[in-house]
């Protein structure tokens, strides 16, 4: 089966700027959760979407936000760039999310870059 | 608060060595522990997922235990070699079902 999709792999942008990052769950997978990954932080949650609705939230600013189409695709937005940003962002897809049977399935991540 | 953490941070042995990687959790109320490897600069992959109620999972030369009492997981690597490098990450997942992440054992198998 095909795994988990997240595109850009690669992403440049400068401070101010905003960025959408895209992942493609498993098919019938329905939860996508996404991390942020610094060297000084190491992996921190962001948030989980299950049935287009946001189910869980991590502790970052509302100027990261998501959404979760009815395929079950998520988008990852964020707004007003800072030079902080710049992580590898995962997404994880999981049959219902809770992780008790099937646990997670992460992508390849997007690297952001904020210059 | 759920914190999780790994010791050693970075590990190296000869090729052939078994080894142990350690993972401790502050809170016994999980719902599972999961292992993953991560190369540099890639995402994470699943390496073996134990659920509150288990002791242990295998999958090829890697097992993984789970004592909750104590607020610790082992992953055990037999027989290592020089492609077992990389970076071993476990995550608690806690009430709210959000995984809670150690920092990480950074292993090199030297040939």
């Amino acid at each position: 089966k095909a795994g988990v999709t997240q595109t850009p792999r690669y992403l440049i942008k400068t401070r101010g700027q905003q960025v959408t990052l895209s992942c493609s769950p498993i098919s019938g997978h329905r939860s996508v959760s996404w991390y942020q990954q610094t060297p000084g932080q190491g992996l921190q949650f962001l948030f989980e979407y299950f049935s287009e609705t946001q189910r869980n939230k991590g502790n970052f600013p509302g100027r990261f936000s998501g959404r979760q189409f009815s395929n079950s695709r998520s988008e990852m937005n964020v707004s007003t760039l800072e030079l902080g940003d710049s992580a590898l962002y995962l997404c994880a897809s999981s049959l219902w999310g809770t992780g008790l049977s099937d646990g997670y399935t992460f992508g390849s991540g997007t690297r952001l870059t904020v210059v | 608060k759920q914190e999780v953490t790994q010791i050693p941070a970075a590990l190296s042995v000869p090729e052939g060595e078994n080894l142990v990687l350690n993972c401790s959790f502050t809170d016994s109320a999980i719902y599972n522990l999961q292992w993953f490897r991560q190369d540099p600069g890639k995402g994470l992959t699943s390496l073996l997922l134990i659920q509150s109620s288990q002791r242990e999972q295998t999958s090829g030369r890697l097992n993984a235990s789970l004592d909750k009492s104590s607020g610790r997981s082992t992953l055990y690597i037999a027989a290592s070699q020089p492609g077992d490098s990389a970076t071993y990450l476990c995550a608690a997942q806690d009430s709210n079902y959000q995984l809670i992440w150690g920092a990480g054992t950074k292993l090199i198998i030297k040939p």
